[in-house]
């Protein structure tokens, strides 16, 4: 079965520091998503892409944040200064260009020390 | 303002019997419902889903009940087995939205051999 696969499976970094989190989406999904879950709360909803620009952002997805599908494959999520609050779970997603299953990778669990 | 919400946060089940996972919503746009099955340190993992034109969708051991009224949903497994312990999300999106898909809070669902 095809699948949403993730990098780093997890990351430590230092606070301020930029992170790149990078995800490949199964091979004709059209959508794409980022969620976060930190440690004891719900997944959250961060951003959504699509057609090579972001659709939908939530208050969570600040200046800080940004994202890139640069070569066609591999959708990425930029932290361009991280904070503390930043440590969770990120998980990219991706969807087929009709229906509404959002399919999930592994995640990427970032700690920001 | 939580949109979908999961009142339980835990659930504990004897191996065999049914277990009935609730889930509330508020918002009467949406028409499209999801539930999502997660472990530890994974990415949540789709497991039925049901249109608001439905009311009941089956696939397995695994049933969703909508009630459309009472802006209610809930999954039964039955069966219950000690790999379905996990955290189960129930989520929701909408026709004018197809770009996000609300999660609740979570059940942690543990099946007792």
């Amino acid at each position: 079965e095809p699948e949403v696969t993730q990098t780093p499976s997890h990351q430590v970094t230092q606070m301020g520091q930029e992170v790149i989190l990078r995800c490949v989406p199964i091979s004709n999904h059209l959508y794409f998503y980022w969620y976060r879950q930190i440690l004891g709360q719900k997944v959250e909803f961060l951003v959504s892409f699509y057609n090579n620009e972001i659709s939908e952002k939530s208050e969570i997805f600040d200046d800080q944040f940004s994202v890139e599908r640069p070569d066609g494959s591999n959708f990425t999520l930029k932290i361009r200064s991280t904070k503390l609050e930043d440590s969770a779970m990120y998980f990219c997603a991706g969807q087929w260009i009709s229906g509404n299953t959002i399919y999930f990778g592994e995640g990427s669990w970032l700690t920001v020390v | 303002d939580q949109q979908v919400k999961q009142n339980s946060p835990s659930l504990s089940v004897q191996e065999g019997r049914i277990s009935i996972l609730n889930c509330d919503y508020t918002n009467s746009m949406f028409d499209y419902f999801l539930w999502y099955k997660k472990y530890p340190a994974e990415g949540p993992t789709f497991l039925i889903s049901i249109s608001s034109i439905k009311d009941k969708n089956e696939d397995g051991r695994f049933t969703v009940f909508l009630n459309k009224s009472a802006k209610h949903l809930s999954l039964h497994i039955v069966p219950s087995q000690p790999g379905d312990s996990a955290v189960y999300f129930c989520a929701a999106s909408m026709k004018t939205s197809y770009d996000k898909v609300i999660f609740g809070p979570g059940t942690s669902l543990s099946v007792i051999p």
